[in-house]
């Protein structure tokens, strides 16, 4: 199984601050997902990443993988209280079965 | 992005009997749906694959006659938490996708088993 280690654990933010949350991997990725889980309810769909030095942007988020394929990152910009949540990566082997992280939970300072 | 619901989002039952959960994505036809399940402060642990028309294939550890999965439609798939105790008590969220590799999460379904 595709082990996954996020880091950190948690964090908090003043709002209005960019925050970084990593994930890495012990194999190699066929696809990388994040997604976005507020505490006792499904994943919100972030972005997928299937390219070694890909990089995608929606909003205020932006999320990376190197050419490796191993690690990814997840960076929010000017972070605001809607970002808070709980920001998990998932890993496919190429059987589109998803293996996650143990999520990085994200609190925004007013 | 495509919608997945679930149903129902919360249950209380009593040991040793039998809750049914379903799966619909609503605006797509799903090829593939998986199920989740999610203790508190933990991250989502992969259960079973349901494939249409096909007999669901299950993770190492679960058991499949205690969790029935049925993917009758492309649109629906069903999970049967059979004779749950305690310890079943969790939360469940399915997913589902076609044939693109993006994967889309229902809102989950919180089972309280007494």
């Amino acid at each position: 199984s595709q082990e996954l280690e996020q880091s950190p654990q948690s964090l908090i933010v003043q709002e209005g601050k960019n925050l970084t949350i990593n994930c890495t991997s012990s194999k190699t990725l066929y696809g990388l997902y994040w997604y976005k889980q507020k505490y006792g309810e499904g994943l919100i769909f972030l972005m997928m990443l299937q390219k070694g030095g890909e990089e995608k942007s929606h909003e205020k988020i932006t999320a990376k993988l190197d050419e490796k394929k191993q690690q990814s990152s997840l960076h929010i910009t000017a972070s605001q209280p809607s970002h808070a949540g709980i920001y998990l990566c998932g890993a496919d082997s190429n059987d589109y079965k998803l293996s996650f992280g143990a999520g990085t939970t994200v609190t925004v300072r007013a | 992005g495509a919608v997945v619901s679930q149903h129902p989002s919360r249950v209380i039952c009593k040991s040793g009997t039998s809750v049914k959960i379903e799966c619909r994505s609503l605006d797509f036809q799903a090829t593939t749906m998986f199920w989740y399940r999610q203790f508190p402060k933990q991250s989502l642990m992969l259960m079973a694959t349901s494939n249409e028309g096909s007999k669901a294939t299950y993770e190492q550890g679960v058991e499949k006659d205690k969790f029935l999965i049925n993917h009758a439609s492309l649109t629906l798939s069903t999970l049967t938490v059979t004779s749950a105790h305690p310890e079943d008590s969790s939360f469940y969220i399915c997913s589902a996708r076609d044939a693109t590799p993006e994967q889309f999460f229902g809102p989950g379904t919180r089972l309280t088993v007494l």
